[in-house]
């Protein structure tokens, strides 16, 4: 079964540090890695996409990292804020003869403290 | 609309009661997603539409759900005969086309079954 795992389940950093967040998955054949920001009680909202061919993409203070030989993505926040405190989803998708789909992982929740 | 909405946000159900769930999709947009997520987990899979035609129902868990969208923009989770395990928030995304772009998510309905 297809896979997505990541760690730490769970983060506290004191604002304006940085922090990275950690993907690895087992789908196949791969399509493309999103990661999403999903604040409590709010859907997802996508931070960044990324194909095989692609090693890193920015989003502001996000920079998401892919090695598609390791399977492993990173998603690392710089001088973070508090309204970064949120779960944040690596979402894998598998590529299909007509779709893809997409496997969640089950999140790392980040929190930024004073 | 300016986003994916979804109605009601909360419901309460009595187990064995039907519910019916609906989702309004950012306008233009093609594709349309319904997910389920449990407490702490990421969302998982239960359905796509492109326009009208439901292209994958793999995900639903039982024949007690079931998804329609018969003029290819609002779309109508209905779950009959609930259930305390139903219990969970109910995604809607949607995008412009296929299922490699990027999906737009709704805020959500959570539903417990008491």
């Amino acid at each position: 079964k297809n896979q997505v795992e990541q760690s730490p389940q769970s983060l506290i950093i004191l604002e304006g540090k940085n922090c990275t967040l950690q993907c690895n998955y087992t789908v196949s054949p791969f399509s493309n890695l999103r990661w999403y920001k999903q604040d409590t009680g709010r859907g997802p909202v996508s931070l960044t996409i990324m194909t095989f061919s692609e090693n890193t993409k920015s989003n502001g203070r996000y920079t998401a990292t892919l090695d598609a030989d390791t399977k492993q993505s990173s998603l690392h926040i710089t001088a973070s804020q508090l309204s970064d405190s949120a779960s944040y989803i690596c979402v894998v998708s598998e590529r299909t003869g007509t779709a893809s789909k997409l496997t969640f992982g089950t999140g790392t929740r980040l929190q930024v403290t004073l | 609309g300016a986003g994916v909405s979804q109605s009601p946000r909360y419901k309460v159900a009595k187990r064995g009661q039907d519910v019916a769930l609906r989702c309004d999709p950012i306008s233009g947009h093609v594709s349309l997603f319904w997910y389920q997520q449990a407490l702490g987990q990421g969302p998982e899979f239960l359905t796509y539409f492109q326009n009208e035609a439901q292209l994958d129902k793999s995900g639903l868990p039982s024949d007690r759900f079931f998804a329609e969208r018969p003029e290819g923009s609002v779309s109508t989770l209905k779950i009959q005969r609930t259930q305390q395990e139903d219990s969970a928030v109910y995604l809607c995304a949607s995008s412009l086309a296929g299922t490699k772009n990027i999906q737009y998510f709704g805020a959500g309905t959570r539903l417990s079954v008491l």
